[in-house]
C-alpha cells in the first residue's frame, strides 16, 4: 500500500494533558504534513516539514508543535489538551518541487477526542 | 482571503445524473496544480484528478472530468453518470508552484448525495 501510517486511530483525552500522534512513512518522501479536519473547515494545515529537523507552521499551529528527527517519523504533539482540539488528524506525504501529478498520499487518519 | 472556494455545502443527486461540483480558486502564481479527493463515509482521502496551470486540455479520468476555466480562476469536477457509490464528501485543493513552501489548500468540501 501507500506505506503511511498513523497512530494511534482513536484516542481519547483529557483537557490539559499532552498528547502526541504520530505518522510514520516507508516511501522517503521529503514532504510531511499534519492536517485537521473539522466540519464546516474543510483540511486545515497544522505544521510540515520539508526534511529532517526543518518544519514550519500552517494556519492552525496554536497550541501545537511537531518534531521530525529522522525521514520516516512526524510526530505532532498537543501541549495541553483542550476542547477545541478534538478533531481528526490526517498526515499526508508528498515529493516537493515539481507540479505534475504529485498530490498528497494521506494516512488513515486519527480521531482526537478531548474531554 | 479564503484560496479555495466551494459554495455548494451539500447537493442530492438522482442516480446516473452528471454531476457538476463547483471549485473557484484564488493565486498569483503563474504556475499551480489544481486537484481533487474524495473522503466516502469510512474517512480516507482519495486522489481523483489533477489539473496543472499550464495544461492545455481538461484533465480526464475514467468518470471524472475537470472543467478547467482560467481566466476564470474555475475547476470544477464533472461526474459522469452517478453511481450510488459516488455519495461522499468531496475537496477541490490547489497547490501553487513553491519548492520549500510546497503545500496543498484546501476548500471546506461539498458533500454529495446521489439518490436511487
Amino acid at each position: 500500500d501507500a506505506g503511511i501510517t498513523q497512530s494511534p486511530r482513536h484516542k481519547v483525552t483529557e483537557t490539559g494533558t499532552p498528547v502526541t500522534l504520530r505518522c510514520h512513512q516507508t516511501e522517503n518522501h521529503r514532504y510531511m504534513y499534519w492536517y485537521r479536519q473539522d466540519p464546516g473547515h474543510g483540511l486545515r494545515l497544522i505544521h510540515y516539514s520539508y526534511g529532517v529537523k526543518d518544519t514550519d507552521k500552517g494556519e492552525v499551529s496554536d497550541g501545537y508543535s511537531v518534531s521530525r528527527s529522522k525521514t520516516e517519523d512526524f510526530l505532532l504533539t498537543l501541549e495541553s489538551a483542550t476542547s477545541s482540539q478534538t478533531s481528526v488528524y490526517f498526515c499526508a506525504i508528498s515529493t516537493p518541487g515539481h507540479l505534475d501529478n504529485y498530490g498528497y498520499t494521506f494516512g488513515s487518519g486519527t480521531r482526537l477526542t478531548v474531554v | 482571503a479564503q484560496k479555495i472556494t466551494q459554495t455548494q455545502p451539500g447537493m442530492f443527486v438522482q442516480e446516473k445524473e452528471a454531476v457538476t461540483l463547483d471549485c473557484t480558486y484564488d493565486t498569483s502564481d503563474p504556475s499551480y496544480g489544481l486537484f481533487w479527493y474524495k473522503q466516502p463515509s469510512s474517512g480516507e482521502m482519495i486522489f481523483l484528478i489533477y489539473q496543472g496551470s499550464y495544461d492545455q486540455q481538461n484533465a480526464t479520468e475514467g468518470r471524472y472530468s475537470l472543467n478547467f476555466q482560467k481566466a476564470r480562476k474555475s475547476a470544477n469536477l464533472v461526474i459522469s453518470a452517478s453511481q450510488l457509490g459516488d455519495s461522499a464528501m468531496y475537496f477541490c485543493a490547489m497547490r501553487e508552484n513553491g519548492y520549500r513552501d510546497d503545500k496543498i489548500i484546501f476548500g471546506k468540501g461539498t458533500r454529495l448525495h446521489i439518490l436511487p
